[in-house]
């Protein structure tokens, strides 16, 4: 597509359940990024993966979260047994290859936890 | 590590005034600089960036030097518009630790 694709792009679900976020990446980007955004603050790094290289999984706040990604193209973060804290907006970015090139972000998936 | 600072928002200002947003950053060696923005309802966009010492990126009339020697990539505008309202961000990358840092963000409101 032409842009990075995200989906769903609101999602409600109940403390306690699992969820999984979409994101479509630009064709052909290499590297691929998740972040995740509370209200009213900055981004915060949760996941990056570039090439067939093993991903930089720093960010991720708790084992309740992880990420996967199919070669170079479809990622799903997967959020177990939600908390309301993990309410927020979570990106997705994608770029060619990661220094210097710019990094295309989707819309986000806004994720509220009740 | 990498980290950016920038300046605390919110901003409020008078349209046709001249805006600076600060941002410094820490870093080894030669991060990329750049500035994303935030609409209303919309993704975050690049608006600008910079690869090297003493660039200047530049895009709808807004201009970020870097500035190696203070570390800085302050962001300006010599006339603001209302359209100019939303959240901006200043980040950098490295390499060799290819995660994109971000500042917190600094809201900008223009005001008629």
């Amino acid at each position: 597509g032409a842009g990075v694709s995200q989906s769903p792009s609101n999602k409600v679900t109940e403390k306690g359940k699992d969820v999984e976020l979409r994101c479509d990446p630009i064709s052909g980007h290499t590297a691929l990024y998740w972040y995740r955004q509370r209200l009213g603050q900055g981004l915060e790094f949760l996941i990056y993966f570039q090439g067939n290289s093993a991903p930089d999984k720093s960010g991720l706040p708790s084992d309740r979260f992880s990420a996967e990604r199919t070669g170079e193209s479809v990622s799903t973060l997967t959020i177990q047994r939600t908390q309301q804290e993990d309410s927020a907006v979570y990106l997705c970015a994608s770029s060619f290859q990661a220094t210097g090139n710019t990094i295309y972000f989707g819309e986000g998936s806004w994720l509220t936890v009740v | 590590g990498n980290s950016v600072t920038q300046m605390e928002g919110p901003v409020t200002l008078s349209e046709e005034a001249f805006l600076t947003i600060n941002c410094t950053y820490t870093a080894t060696g030669y991060p990329s600089l750049f500035w994303y923005v935030q609409y209303p309802g919309e993704g975050l966009q690049l608006l600008l960036k910079a690869t090297k010492a003493d660039d200047k990126g530049s895009n709808k009339g807004f201009e970020a030097t870097y500035r190696k020697e203070t570390t800085s990539f302050h962001l300006e505008k010599g006339s603001v518009q209302v359209s100019d309202s939303a959240v901006y961000f200043c980040a950098l990358i490295n390499f060799g630790n290819e995660k994109l840092t971000f500042g917190t963000g600094t809201r900008l409101t223009i005001i008629p």
